[in-house]
């Protein structure tokens, strides 16, 4: 199984500019969640889903948006990027809520210019 | 303050070692989960625990509810231990990481 998919790697944005973070899951999994990493901070969720149509915010939502049309699938939109948003971006998903065990992705460079 | 606190933030030691890493939170929960981050970046679930003690080959993850406390305890480390270990709490929220370099 490839467990959890991260697209793409490495991103350089433009301030205004907007992009997609891609991530899919081919366990099944019903929970998905975003995460943002900044040095000396640790992870912060951004948004979370507990299964298709269903998404709900973390800690740290603005500027972030979200859907999930199926179960595999949860993109991250960010709909006009700023300077703030240079991160490392993390997808995970689980077999069931933020108790279960989490398979992480590889993570997103972004940096936002 | 926040919600949760690791220590110590570095930790450096000599292949061998007994390595201990702390997790104190602030909030009740009813489970806790460490992470280990690679130098490469990727992150994997070591271990999500809600009471006593699990082990998993040298590592070793214990926390007491009441106390609000867990430890990760690494027995005869290894260089290929050298990561970043991060505690997260009920909610996902998470720990700043203790970052530990094994020298051979």
């Amino acid at each position: 199984n490839a467990g959890v998919t991260q697209t793409p790697k490495f991103q350089v944005l433009k301030t205004g500019q907007s992009m997609t973070l891609q991530c899919a899951q081919d366990m099944n999994h019903e929970y998905m969640s975003w995460y943002r990493q900044d040095p000396g901070m640790g992870l912060r969720l951004i948004h979370y889903s507990v299964g298709a149509g269903i998404t709900d915010q973390g800690e740290v939502p603005n500027g972030y948006n979200v859907s999930r049309s199926t179960t595999e699938d949860f993109p991250l939109r960010l709909l006009s990027a700023a300077p703030s948003q240079t991160s490392v971006y993390f997808c995970a998903s689980s077999t069931g809520g933020l108790n279960e065990k989490l398979f992480f992705g590889s993570g997103t460079q972004l940096s936002v210019l | 303050k926040n919600e949760v606190e690791q220590s110590p933030q570095n930790l450096t030691a000599q292949e061998g070692e007994f390595i201990t890493i702390n997790c104190s939170y602030s909030v009740g929960i009813s489970a806790l989960h460490w992470l280990q981050q690679h130098p490469g970046g990727g992150i994997v679930s070591l271990f999500m625990l809600s009471s006593g003690k699990k082990k998993h080959g040298r590592l070793i993850a214990t926390i007491n509810i009441q106390e609000k406390h867990s430890s990760l305890h690494i027995t005869a480390s290894h260089p290929r231990d050298s990561a970043v270990y991060i505690c997260a709490v009920e909610g996902m929220r998470f720990g700043a990481g203790t970052r530990l370099t094994v020298k051979p």
